[in-house]
């Protein structure tokens, strides 16, 4: 069965550098959920998209951005990279509405230097 | 967003059943209650949730009390495969809070 698919897998990026991450949900899946997991941490939830639109939003800090396009990819764009953004960054979709089982990508592990 | 509060962690012994209680006294009545799960090295897995009645799937059963403020997931024979850290996230939106879950160790 087909899956989230993350890329990159690995990214290496010097600090006040730009960083775009990409989501490619399960087809047919409308909803797209970024979360943020650093070095022994929880996941973290960022922002989530349902049918292209914004839908809710967590501690993701103002150089980031996002959005969901027409074919229901995404994309995590980070600008002005400092240190502490270093962590697994994780993609997941779900279908129909909130509420829907929650289907994780193998993540993209960015490093910060 | 609803508090959710569970052990640090818990040890079961292999092939016996593992309850992983967690409290959500401030779940709104629209929430629904899931239960992830992160093995070591990979991303966060779908357990199983519900709203209000008791649930159960082939990985597991979800109790949840009838007042809604804690729930409960049952892991009915513990296997090594299960050692990870498992999650209650009360939602009822497109908005998921990890809180710091349960560490599960399974002992052979």
């Amino acid at each position: 069965a087909a899956g989230v698919i993350q890329s990159p897998r690995h990214l290496i990026k010097e600090k006040r550098e730009t960083a775009t991450l990409k989501c490619y949900p399960i087809p047919r899946h409308d909803t797209v959920y970024w979360y943020q997991q650093g070095p022994g941490q929880d996941p973290q939830f960022l922002i989530s998209f349902y049918e292209k639109m914004q839908s809710d939003k967590g501690s993701i800090p103002d150089r980031f951005s996002a959005q969901q396009f027409s074919d229901y990819h995404s994309e995590l764009n980070m600008s002005s990279l400092e240190l502490g953004d270093s962590a697994l960054y994780f993609c997941a979709s779900s279908l129909g509405g909130p509420g829907g089982r929650q289907f994780f990508g193998p993540g993209t592990r960015l490093t910060v230097l | 967003d609803a508090k959710t509060t569970q052990p640090n962690s818990m040890e079961s012994n292999e092939e016996e059943p593992v309850h992983l209680p967690c409290n959500h006294s401030t779940i709104s009545g629209t929430d629904y209650i899931h239960w992830y799960r992160q093995l070591p090295s990979q991303g966060p897995e779908y357990v199983i949730h519900g709203l209000t009645s008791n649930v159960n799937n082939r990985m597991a059963s979800l109790a949840i009390a009838e007042d809604r403020k804690s729930s409960t997931l049952i892991l009915h024979r513990a296997t090594l495969r299960d050692a990870a850290v498992y999650y209650c996230i009360p939602s009822g939106t497109y908005k998921y809070i990890f809180g710091t879950g349960t560490r599960l160790k399974v002992l052979a």
